[in-house]
């Protein structure tokens, strides 16, 4: 069965740092997402992406974050200047075409980021 | 504000009996909401879906139930299993928006032998 992937399972860095975390969403997926999960907490929606452009992003979303699909496989969140409130569970997400499906999200398996 | 609120942080059934998991949301402004599982260390996983215009969907052993009224939604899982415990969380689609999924903070099932 088809699924989402991400890497690296755990990222840790330093306060600062730039981090990227990669996604490959399901292939005949068009609409691709950035969750993330702070440790006791909801997960929160990020954005979507959809036709190589950001479709919605939440206020959590700000300057430091950026996405991007580099090639026809993978989908990227890019963290600037990473703070220490950005430890957290991120998850990438994706679903196909059309209205209802569309609300159907694949999740992968998450990436554990720890800023330190 | 938005609002998906599940009350119950945790819920313990027997195997082979009925597991209810509830979801309340605080305004009428979703057109459609999701159930997800999640196992620890992995992602959420889509369970099961319902659009605002209807009140019931079924699939295999669950179903869910969809009370615009009372603004509450229902997952039933019948017979539940040992397999099913995990952390289900409600999710919903607000109006206007293309596919963001506001959710719940979860509640865990734990199902007994």
């Amino acid at each position: 069965e088809p699924e989402v992937t991400q890497t690296p399972s755990h990222q840790v860095t330093q306060m600062g740092q730039e981090v990227i975390l990669r996604c490959v969403p399901i292939s005949n997926h068009l609409y691709f997402y950035w969750y993330r999960q702070i440790l006791g907490q909801k997960v929160e929606f990020l954005v979507s992406f959809y036709n190589n452009e950001i479709s919605e992003k939440s206020e959590i979303f700000d300057d430091q974050f950026s996405v991007e699909r580099p090639d026809g496989s993978n989908f990227t969140l890019k963290i600037r200047s990473t703070k220490l409130e950005d430890s957290a569970m991120y998850f990438c997400a994706s679903s196909e075409a059309g209205l209802a499906s569309a609300y159907e999200q694949y999740f992968g398996p998450g990436t554990r980021l720890t800023v330190t | 504000d938005q609002q998906v609120k599940q009350n119950s942080p945790s819920l313990s059934v027997q195997e082979g009996r009925i597991s209810i998991l509830n979801c309340d949301y605080t305004n009428s402004m979703f057109d459609y909401f999701l159930w997800y599982k999640k196992y620890p260390a992995e992602g959420p996983t889509f369970l099961i879906s319902i659009s605002s215009i209807k009140d019931k969907n079924e699939d295999g052993r669950f179903t869910v139930f969809l009370n615009k009224s009372a603004k509450h939604l229902s997952l039933h899982i019948v017979p539940s299993q040992p397999g099913d415990s995990a952390v289900y969380f409600c999710a919903a689609v607000p109006t206007g928006t293309a596919s963001k999924l506001t959710f719940g903070t979860g509640t865990r099932l734990q199902v007994t032998l």
